[in-house]
């Protein structure tokens, strides 16, 4: 079974830049339907960004213009990379797979969920 | 934007009871996309449910989802100590949207 393990979290401050990782542990990510999400304490769960194998990226209002979701073909991985951090960008960032279905016109529901990497702008 | 609303925000019951769940949509969803999420102390979210009802692989059939349109609700017909945890419901499809979830407590 598929799992996957974010690293890359840490303590930053406004403005700074940060860059997530995420690795699948049996399965590449780079076969799937892949989005970041956030969590914190004022704002709950928010999508943050979404690849798709191909590459294809799409991000939340929120960090539109500011972070960018990336996969390493070679490494097998997939990024985030997070620019000129703001306060309210303080939560904890779980990489999880969407279940690819052709009827979902853009988006879908997240069948495997990382753990999480905690980051802290301050 | 459509907003997903839950309620109750605390649920506490005991053992074996019933626990009703629900998830108000702002406007009417066209299609039944519409996911539960549960999600225990210091762990990420667990898929429960998706297309509002049915269930994910390994959820026991207590876990059932329903509802269409505005009104979509999570039943977990006996509850169980294990259950103890915050369930969030999730919009997808054209747009993408989490509500804020409502704590299970287990009297």
């Amino acid at each position: 079974e598929v799992q996957f393990v974010e690293s890359g979290g840490g303590v930053v401050r406004p403005g700074d830049s940060l860059r997530l990782s995420c690795a699948g542990t049996e399965l590449s990510v780079n076969l799937f339907w892949m989005m970041w999400v956030r969590q914190s304490p004022t704002k709950g769960l928010e999508w943050v960004a979404s690849s798709n194998p191909a590459g294809v990226e799409e991000y939340g209002e929120s960090v539109r213009g500011r972070f960018i979701v990336s996969r390493d073909f070679g490494g097998e991985s997939l990024s985030l990379q997070m620019n000129d951090v703001r306060d309210d960008d303080t939560a904890v960032y779980f990489c999880a797979r969407q279940v690819y279905r052709r009827s979902y016109p853009r988006h879908s529901y997240l069948d495997v969920w990382g753990t999480g990497t905690s980051v802290t702008v301050s | 934007e459509i907003v997903l609303t839950q309620s109750p925000g605390t649920l506490s019951l005991s053992p074996g009871e019933r626990a009703t769940l629900t998830c108000r949509a702002s406007q009417s969803l066209t299609n039944d996309y519409l996911a539960w999420y549960q999600q225990k102390s210091g762990q990420p979210p667990r898929l429960l449910i998706y297309d509002a009802s049915a269930r994910a692989a390994a959820i026991p059939d207590r876990f059932t989802g329903s509802g269409s349109g505005t009104e979509f609700t999570l039943t977990i017909s006996r509850l169980e100590p294990e259950d103890l945890a915050v369930y969030f419901c999730q919009l997808y499809g054209g747009s993408l949207t989490f509500g804020g979830g409502t704590k299970v407590e287990i009297k």
